[in-house]
């Protein structure tokens, strides 16, 4: 399957620290996104990486991609307790427009 | 504007009962797709259109049926509704290997 998994499941931190998310996927991809849900809302993208792009950054987001270790990470550097919510990764299939997703990372930034 | 509107958010119903979720987008994208995300907020992706035509059908159940009347709409039939079909659906969009777009999800209840 394509599915990718995120590590930790779930991550306390306090207001001011950094957060790192970590995923792995399994087969070879396009391109690799990360997104974020709100509870009760849907997703709202946060950063696209392409497979020969190794770092990128957005803000307080960097996300790197190791496409040998078939794997990625998301840090949220100086967390506000607003950026409490689930992070989840996406890949999309070397075929296109095909996305799946690993099973999130929830975040709770305490003040 | 909403740029990817899905309706009813909530829908609430009984056990083999038929029921529709309708998603329509005005950003102009040729792809849509429809996610069920569980309880555990995993994500999985049920089906993709692209202009009209199915890509993806991701072993779902024979009674989801999705119907493309035109490229910025794709609704979800389902039928017979089953316990294990309760999850929230999502709709989504996007532009050729680039990011999705989410509606805000339709949270479906069977009884």
């Amino acid at each position: 399957s394509q599915q990718g998994e995120e590590d930790p499941q779930a991550l306390s931190i306090q207001e001011g620290e950094n957060a790192t998310m970590n995923c792995s996927y399994k087969t070879s991809i396009n391109n690799l996104q990360w997104y974020r849900q709100n509870s009760g809302r849907g997703l709202v993208h946060l950063i696209l990486i392409r497979s020969n792009e190794r770092e990128k950054h957005s803000g307080r987001l960097r996300v790197t991609l190791d496409t040998s270790k078939k794997s990625s990470s998301l840090l949220i550097t100086a967390s506000r307790a607003a950026d409490t919510a689930s992070y989840f990764c996406a890949t999309e299939k070397l075929t296109g427009n095909q996305f799946y997703f690993g099973t999130g990372t929830s975040l709770t930034v305490i003040p | 504007d909403t740029a990817v509107s899905q309706t009813p958010k909530y829908l609430v119903t009984q056990m083999g009962n038929d029921k529709s979720i309708k998603c329509e987008q005005n950003l102009g994208h040729d792809t849509m797709y429809w996610y069920k995300q569980d309880s555990k907020k995993f994500l999985k992706i049920m089906f993709s259109y692209n202009n009209k035509e199915l890509i993806i059908n991701e072993t779902v159940p024979n009674r989801f049926s999705p119907k493309s009347p035109d490229k910025a709409h794709l609704n979800l039939h389902i039928n017979s509704l089953e316990l294990g079909d309760s999850a929230v659906y999502f709709c989504a969009s996007s532009p050729r290997d680039e990011k999705l777009f989410f509606g805000s999800g339709t949270q479906l209840s069977v009884l």
